[in-house]
């Protein structure tokens, strides 16, 4: 069965310090997609990066990079620098097969990050 | 570029109403899906489609019917509402080539009551 699991509920991180949130998937398909999405607390669903299963470099996006284990299955967020306005909820998502698209996300619980000024 | 457009923002219903949630993208990407988000929780998937006429169940369907006529809309119906169904809804879209991104509309909260 496809899982993703975040372990940390909450963090909170000093302002301009990096920090890395965690995300473990658990899939038996070897062609998947893993994905970071950010949620202000206005509701909306932010695309912040995107890392493919054959992808040989970890992903980059600006302040954001993965952190990409494939042997211990892990696809964890770093975020340099960190922001007053990276405080938000951020999901770790897999699509099982990504051949066939991003249509069937699978999400974990998500973990709420606090800047601290 | 609108991208992906839900209504309405936010609906109260009262137990056993019935009601569809619009979904409009106009990115003509072949890939829809609905998404619900429980408090303190991540989405979960609904439907999904991989285009016109063709609609499949997600982890979620009981309770909630999908039809996709045309590329840009997927409306998602419920039947007869429960307070169980109170929740946030994402509608997302994704091409079928270049596919690293799911964009997702605003959502529609709803409350049953």
């Amino acid at each position: 069965a496809q899982k993703i699991t975040q372990t940390q509920p909450g963090m909170f991180v000093q302002e301009k310090e990096a920090v890395t949130l965690d995300c473990t998937y658990d899939t038996s398909d070897p062609s998947y997609g893993l994905f970071w999405y950010k949620q202000p607390s206005s509701g909306e669903m932010i695309f912040l990066i995107y890392q493919g299963s054959y992808d040989q470099q970890n992903a980059t996006e600006g302040r954001y990079s993965l952190n990409f284990q494939k042997a211990r299955k892990s696809a964890n967020l770093v975020i340099s620098a960190s922001q007053l306005g990276d405080s938000a909820m951020y999901f770790c998502a897999m699509e099982p097969n990504i051949i066939q698209g991003a249509q069937k996300l699978v999400f974990g619980q998500g973990t709420r990050l606090t800047i601290n000024p | 570029n609108a991208g992906v457009t839900q209504t309405p923002k936010f609906q109260v219903l009262k137990t056993g109403q019935s009601m569809t949630l619009q979904c409009a993208q106009d990115m003509n990407h072949e890939y829809m899906s609905w998404y619900r988000q429980d408090p303190g929780m991540g989405l979960r998937l609904i439907h999904y489609s991989v285009g016109a006429g063709i609609t499949d169940q997600g982890e979620v369907p009981n309770g909630y019917n999908v039809s996709r006529s045309t590329t840009e809309d997927f409306p998602l119906r419920l039947l007869s509402a429960a307070p169980s169904q109170t929740s946030v809804y994402f509608c997302a879209s994704s091409p079928a080539i270049g596919n690293t991104e799911a964009f997702f509309g605003q959502g529609t909260r709803l409350t049953v009551v």
